[in-house]
């Protein structure tokens, strides 16, 4: 079956401008979380949708970043006024539930360059 | 706070080696365990997970069990094959169930014929 879809797989883009990445979960799964994997580095917590509402974004770094679920399904990562420290490979992960009995499903992620 | 340290990489074998990635955590509570895989060229997988002291993780032959005398969570594989050359990563999720996953830096493994 579809597994989680991330698009586009690479954006490039210039010291201030504002992107928005995507994420497509798998059919049905209620909680959707977004990490930030750095060069060398483990993923990072972002945020944590439960349904439609934001449960935990307490990994969001600043105010630039803001992520939105409005349907329950497809997700949306913006960044506002982008750093060249902004640069990351970007993952979306859905699970059916929350907790540990319910394994995430993570996506091939997006990888953002800012120039 | 909660986080995992992972051994440092990257780590080179021959095909049929035996593997170990050092994995130890510190949490408050009873975390669950976690090992990740991210193949090239691919999203991470879930490779095995233990929820409790003393639980034997197993996957592929891979296997890791949850040592909480030592706060450890060590992945091991008995005969390394050309196919398990990936990144490796430990990950803790807190007693909440938040599923706030928190990983360590991961180890690139690279096996040789």
């Amino acid at each position: 079956g579809a597994g989680v879809s991330q698009t586009p797989s690479n954006k490039v883009t210039e010291k201030g401008k504002y992107v928005e990445l995507r994420c497509d979960p798998i059919s049905g799964h209620t909680a959707l979380y977004w990490y930030r994997q750095s060069l060398g580095q483990g993923p990072e917590f972002l945020i944590y949708f439960q349904g439609t509402g934001a449960a935990d974004d307490s990994g969001l770094p600043n105010d630039r970043f803001f992520a939105v679920r409005p349907e329950g399904s497809v997700s949306t990562l913006k960044i506002q006024r982008t750093e060249r420290g902004d640069s990351a490979v970007y993952l979306c992960a859905s699970s059916r539930n929350r907790g540990k009995n319910s394994p995430l499903h993570f996506g091939n992620g997006t990888r953002l360059t800012v120039t | 706070g909660d986080s995992v340290t992972q051994m440092e990489g990257p780590v080179t074998l021959s095909e049929e080696a035996f593997l170990t990635i050092n994995c130890t955590y510190t949490a408050t509570g009873y975390p669950s365990l976690f090992w990740y895989v991210q193949y090239p060229g691919e999203g991470l997988q879930l490779l095995l997970k233990a929820t409790k002291a003393d639980d034997k993780g197993s996957n592929k032959g891979f296997e890791a069990t949850y040592r909480k005398e030592t706060t450890s969570f060590h992945l091991e594989k008995g005969s390394v094959q050309v196919s398990d050359s990936a990144v490796y990563f430990c990950a803790l999720l807190d007693q909440t169930g938040a599923n706030n996953l928190f990983f360590g830096t991961g180890t690139r493994l690279t096996v040789i014929p």
